[in-house]
């Protein structure tokens, strides 16, 4: 059973649309991550999220963390080439030691 | 400050054979992870260091996969003898402390290792 589910798997938009990404679980997580890996990287890290409702942004990026610290998402507004890559999520296992990632959802932005 | 370097970049070997990775983290990070990544999904974590001793290695195929990071710095991966499943990305991460609350981590580029 996967810890994190991430939605969609592919994602393939034109340049200036908008989009929003998802990761559930049906755990609780004291924070998330996400990670953005462009091809032939590896992965950055993009924000963490510690609180429950929480709302961060990263100019055009827009992150939550859910009310119940189950899930999240990643919103981006008017997307670019550059914003292409691989997005992840990621949390900390219960012993707080080792970074278990989702699949990832991937994006593709075309001009 | 210089980051994650690994090596090779690319390998490509028969299976059967042994192959090695080696990763060089950042400057007092005490905590290194080895993951493996398929074509398009997230990284598996392999094994998780802590200096130099193990902290989780339950998800390493110790039947053909080998790890160590003598003096706590440098670390390699060993392959022996590799499977046509194998073939993967394998990143090298580190990070400055143990994991709580979103500590984070710092990857390399990755080794893409294919198994003919």
């Amino acid at each position: 059973t996967q810890l994190l589910e991430q939605s969609p798997q592919f994602l393939s938009i034109q340049e200036g649309e908008n989009l929003t990404v998802y990761c559930n679980s049906s755990s609780v997580f004291s924070s998330l991550q996400w990670y953005r890996q462009e091809p032939g990287e590896g992965p950055v890290l993009l924000v963490t999220v510690v609180t429950g409702g929480e709302v961060k942004k990263l100019k055009r990026l827009t992150f939550q963390f859910g009310d119940a610290r189950k899930d999240s998402s990643l919103h981006i507004t008017a997307a670019q080439p550059g914003d292409t890559g691989l997005y992840l999520c990621a949390v900390y296992n219960r012993a707080g030691t080792a970074l278990i990632f989702g699949k990832g959802t991937t994006l593709s932005v075309s001009s | 400050e210089a980051g994650v370097a690994q090596s090779p970049r690319y390998k490509i070997i028969e299976k059967r054979q042994s192959v090695a990775f080696w990763c060089n983290p950042i400057s007092g990070h005490a905590t290194l992870y080895w993951y493996q990544q398929i074509l398009g999904q997230g990284p598996k974590l392999l094994i998780q260091f802590q200096n130099n001793g193990v902290v989780d290695d339950s998800q390493l195929p110790k039947d053909r996969f080998s790890a160590e990071r003598l003096k706590g710095v440098d670390s390699t991966l060993k392959i022996q003898p590799a499977k046509l499943e194998d073939s993967a990305v394998y990143l090298c991460a580190s990070s400055l402390g143990r994991g709580h609350r979103g500590t984070e981590a710092f990857f390399g580029q990755g080794t893409r290792l294919t198994v003919v």
